[in-house]
């Protein structure tokens, strides 16, 4: 079974606070996803990477920045955490050498309280 | 920029009837993958179906089926036989065929009623 682990199910910080969320895969997974939940918007791509140290913006990656030093772990830092990123977090990962292949698996989702 | 709509916030259905969900899609490629994605109460995302582009057959998971219209560029989910587990966010999601990344819709909360 592919899975997919996200640090921490809810979290508490403060305004000014810098945070990481820590996602662990162990399937192998070239390619890591953090996508943002919120009510009325659905899933909203943050950051992914494709390969270890390789990254790319998603759609909304203002006031957020990525680490992947190692394949099976992407982590999420928020520089400097504001109440407008409290939010649920879900981490994903899927194959990238297999084109046919096309499932992405998600962690439980970490949900974030800025107060 | 793909975008996929989900014009239906919240839907619901009686046990053991039939619902179906709508997702609309916006892209300029000929070549892609659809999902539905159920969210249950648990937050797991759990893959419920998934369609290529260039299949024109619709694809169908034991009571889970879609419709896929490419020219209207529509993506509906069927649920037959509703049972209480189907309760969930349900999210209709795009992916190209030469990407990785999935763009999702706004989700669609389903309620069964017993």
């Amino acid at each position: 079974d592919v899975k997919v682990t996200q640090s921490s199910r809810y979290l508490v910080k403060r305004t000014g606070e810098k945070v990481f969320l820590e996602c662990v895969q162990d399937m192998d997974h070239e390619n890591m996803f953090w996508y943002r939940q919120d009510p009325g918007l659905g899933l909203r791509l943050i950051y992914f990477s494709y390969d270890v140290k390789m990254k790319e913006k998603g759609d909304i990656p203002e006031g957020y920045s990525v680490s992947r030093e190692k394949k099976e772990r992407f982590s999420l830092i928020l520089e400097s955490a504001s109440t407008n990123q409290t939010s649920m977090y879900l981490c994903a990962s899927s194959l990238a050498r297999d084109p046919t292949n096309t499932e992405a698996f998600f962690g439980q989702g970490t949900r974030l309280t800025v107060v | 920029a793909q975008t996929v709509t989900q014009s239906q916030p919240e839907m619901s259905v009686q046990e053991a009837e039939t619902v179906t969900l709508s997702c609309t899609y916006d892209t300029s490629e000929s070549d892609y993958y659809l999902f539905w994605y159920k969210q249950p109460p648990s937050r797991q995302m759990i893959l419920v179906i998934r369609q290529e582009a260039y299949k024109q057959q619709n694809a169908t998971e034991n009571r889970f089926s879609v419709n896929f219209q490419k020219a209207a560029k529509s993506f509906s989910l069927k649920i037959s036989d509703s049972q209480l587990g189907d309760a969930a966010m349900y999210f209709c999601a795009y992916r190209e065929t030469s990407g990785s990344r999935l763009t999702f819709g706004e989700g669609t909360q389903l309620t069964v009623n017993p």
